[in-house]
C-alpha cells in the first residue's frame, strides 16, 4: 500500500490569492494525479502530474489556473491561482502504487475561498 | 467517452438491512472497476476493486462482481451497520491507465 500525505489539510483563503498544496507519498510511484471535489459533488480529475515534464491537464483545466510541479517520484504540488469562491473544494492527490497498481488517495485539502 | 452511473441517493436503511448500490459503466476496452468510500469529514478510501470480468472484489463484508455482459459493478452488503454511513463512489480506470472516472456518489445513512 501507499500512504499519501497532503498539506494543508484545511485552509481559508482570500479571493485573488494563490495557495500551493503539497502531496508526499511514502514510496516512489510512477503516476500521480490531482482531483477536485466541489461541495456535494463527485471527483473530477484535474491533471496527471508527470515527473520531469509538464503536467497533462483534463478538459476544462489549464496550467495558468492550476500549475503543478513534480520534481521527483514521491512529491508533487498543486497551486490554485487567483482564487475565487468557486474554487472552494476538496483537492485530492492520488497515486498508483503496489501490486496491481492500486490507486490511493490522500485525505484531501479542504479549501474555502472567502 | 467513458462514464459511470450510480443510483441516486440518499439510501436510508435500518441496521442489519441488506444493501445494494447499483453501478453501471460505459467504457471501451477492459477497464478496472472500483468502489471507494468517503466517511464524513474524511478523504477517499479504497473499499474494493476488480480488474477483469467475473472478478469479485470484497472487503469488510462488502462485495461487488464485475459483470461485463451487463456492464455493472453493483455494491452489496448483507447486513449494514451504523458505521457504514458514508458516501460510496463507483469508479473505473480505462484499460492501461491509472486515472479514475467517478460516478456521482451515493450517500448511505444507516439508522439504529
Amino acid at each position: 500500500s501507499a500512504v499519501i500525505s497532503q498539506k494543508p489539510s484545511r485552509d481559508i483563503c482570500q479571493r485573488g490569492t494563490s495557495l500551493t498544496i503539497q502531496c508526499q507519498v511514502d514510496s516512489q510511484v510512477t503516476m500521480m494525479f490531482w482531483y477536485r471535489q466541489q461541495p456535494g459533488q463527485s471527483l473530477t480529475l484535474i491533471a496527471t502530474a508527470n515527473q520531469g515534464s509538464e503536467a497533462t491537464y483534463e478538459s476544462g483545466f489549464v496550467i495558468d489556473k492550476f500549475p503543478i510541479s513534480r520534481p521527483n517520484l514521491t512529491f508533487s504540488t498543486l497551486t490554485v491561482s487567483n482564487m475565487s469562491p468557486e474554487d472552494s473544494s476538496i483537492y485530492l492527490c492520488s497515486a498508483a502504487a503496489g501490486s496491481g497498481n492500486t490507486i490511493y488517495f490522500g485525505e484531501g485539502s479542504w479549501l474555502t475561498v472567502v | 467517452g467513458d462514464s459511470v452511473t450510480q443510483m441516486e441517493g440518499p439510501v436510508t436503511l435500518s441496521e442489519e438491512a441488506f444493501l445494494t448500490i447499483n453501478c453501471t459503466y460505459t467504457a471501451t476496452g477492459y477497464p478496472s472497476l472500483f468502489w471507494y468510500v468517503q466517511y464524513p469529514g474524511e478523504g477517499l478510501q479504497l473499499l474494493l476493486k476488480a480488474t477483469k470480468a467475473d472478478d469479485k472484489g470484497s472487503n469488510k463484508g462488502f462485495e461487488a462482481t464485475y459483470r461485463k455482459e451487463t456492464t455493472s459493478f453493483h455494491l452489496e452488503k448483507g447486513s449494514v451497520q451504523v458505521s457504514d454511513s458514508a458516501v460510496y463512489f463507483c469508479a473505473l480506470a480505462p484499460g492501461g491507465y491509472n486515472k479514475l472516472i467517478f460516478g456521482a456518489g451515493t450517500r448511505l445513512a444507516v439508522h439504529p
